[in-house]
């Protein structure tokens, strides 16, 4: 799609089996993180958010890890299904600078039927 | 309720104009947040603004700028246009009632095409 890197980290999964997306985090004060998942031609759609005083967080077939020791999120995506195909982006944020995210270079998820 | 609006959706220019861009955030947000999206550079932050404020700025160069209107509106304009500003341009707003960092939604985007 027209928003997705040349050389991005692929992702490819067999429909029905669950996905680990990992993104590695730049500042150690960066409190609020969040998962995007952008398809071609739109903008990046919300999937979760976790802030630093949590180290796991659930929503509907997505989970949220957080190791603040070693700066890495993962996102976890239960029973992966063609609509998942897309691009997804982490993305942190400091409680200083409220709009200001930073976002990783993203990692393409294909899902096989 | 209507979502992040931008226009237009596409444009094309040539070296050394200026560019304006539009964005509407969804209905009673107060930050907006602009981004830009290259394949090389992945997505980076522009600038944001908060009740007609810019809040936090990028790292880009002065040829960017912005503006809130009080209804929340923002505008970008980036002058002296050069070939390496073609990109998406993707503006986010979120509510911020508590003061605290809040979700951004962003809008679809406005595809720069510079020749």
């Amino acid at each position: 799609g027209e928003s997705v890197g040349l050389h991005l980290p692929t992702l490819s999964v067999q429909e029905g089996d669950n996905s680990i997306i990992n993104c590695a985090y730049s500042n150690s004060a960066s409190d609020y993180f969040i998962w995007y998942k952008q398809e071609s031609g739109k903008g990046p759609q919300f999937i979760i958010d976790i802030r630093s005083n949590m180290d796991k967080r659930q929503g509907q077939r997505v989970t949220v890890l957080l190791n603040k020791t070693v700066k890495h999120l993962s996102l976890q995506i239960a029973a992966t299904q063609p609509g998942d195909s897309a691009v997804y982006f982490c993305a942190e944020s400091n409680g200083g600078s409220q709009g200001n995210l930073i976002f990783g270079k993203g990692t393409k998820l294909s899902v096989k039927p | 309720k209507a979502g992040v609006t931008q226009t237009p959706r596409y444009l094309i220019k040539t070296r050394g104009q200026q560019v304006t861009l539009s964005c509407s955030p969804i209905s009673g947000h107060r930050s907006v947040s602009w981004y830009q999206q290259t394949p090389g550079q992945g997505l980076q932050f522009l600038f944001e603004y908060f009740s007609e404020t810019q809040r936090n700025k990028g790292n880009f160069p002065g040829r960017f700028s912005g503006r809130q209107f009080s209804n929340s509106r923002s505008e970008m304009n980036v002058s002296t246009l050069e070939l390496g500003d073609s990109a998406l341009y993707l503006c986010a707003s979120s509510l911020e009632l508590a003061g605290d960092v809040d979700e951004q939604f962003f809008g679809p985007g406005t595809r720069l095409t510079v020749l």
